[in-house]
């Protein structure tokens, strides 16, 4: 498939370390947050979901952190497999009071894992 | 597999002709979502249904672009007189009607107009 992210900035771990991808929002009134995993040649897959009203949310060896007052989002990732190498984005609720999720995309980071 | 479907996954065109891509979403998902990806980038919005309704369309999605939903099912996205500017990935996500429902996106279809 074709490739996501040509120029996208990298983080390279070793498999089994653990991952932090970092994003920065734009709109202090989002209220809604979502990682996404985009794989080369398919859609993004989505990971792991925050609400403003939450700190943190834990999923199966992810974790999302959410800090409102620097409005920041990093998505931390325990013991990083090959299968995890992908481009991963952030993506924020610009319409929160719109009653529907209409995302802004980050733009993106990709995540290289070395056995 | 109950996933969002998208076709064709691929289509080379000619600059001028019209082409029309296809989304079949989750079944019990009433919200349809259009967004278009550029190499490099992030997707973009273009346009959002809630059953038949077009409730929403980004100034990305200019004249020559229409959306359809006509029974609230599957959409059709449908581009006119194409461009070489309009090469990219067209994906399409769904959602519940729920407050926060987070977006499935399809594999998407990747246009590449010559």
């Amino acid at each position: 498939g074709e490739s996501v992210g040509l120029h996208l900035p990298t983080l390279s771990v070793q498999e089994g370390d653990n991952s932090i991808i970092n994003c920065a929002y734009s709109n202090s009134a989002s209220d809604y947050f979502i990682w996404y995993k985009q794989e080369s040649g398919k859609g993004p897959q989505f990971i792991i979901d925050i609400r403003s009203n939450m700190d943190k949310r834990q999923g199966q060896r992810v974790t999302v952190l959410l800090n409102k007052t620097v409005k920041h989002l990093s998505l931390q990732i325990a013991a990083t497999q090959p299968g995890d190498s992908a481009v991963y984005f952030c993506a924020e609720n610009s319409n929160p009071s719109g009653g529907y999720n209409k995302l802004i995309f980050g733009a993106g980071t990709r995540l290289a894992v070395h056995p | 597999d109950t996933g969002v479907s998208q076709n064709p996954r691929h289509k080379i065109t000619k600059r001028g002709q019209n082409v029309t891509f296809r989304c079949d979403p989750i079944s019990e998902h009433n919200r349809l979502y259009w967004y278009r990806q550029t190499l490099g980038q992030g997707p973009e919005f273009l346009t959002y249904f809630q059953n038949e309704a077009q409730l929403e369309k980004s100034r990305l999605l200019s004249d020559r672009f229409s959306a359809e939903r006509p029974k609230g099912s599957f959409s059709t996205l449908e581009i006119q007189r194409t461009e070489q500017g309009d090469s990219a990935m067209y994906l399409c996500a769904s959602s519940l009607v729920r407050v926060n429902s987070p977006l499935h996106f399809g594999n998407g279809t990747r246009l590449t107009v010559t």
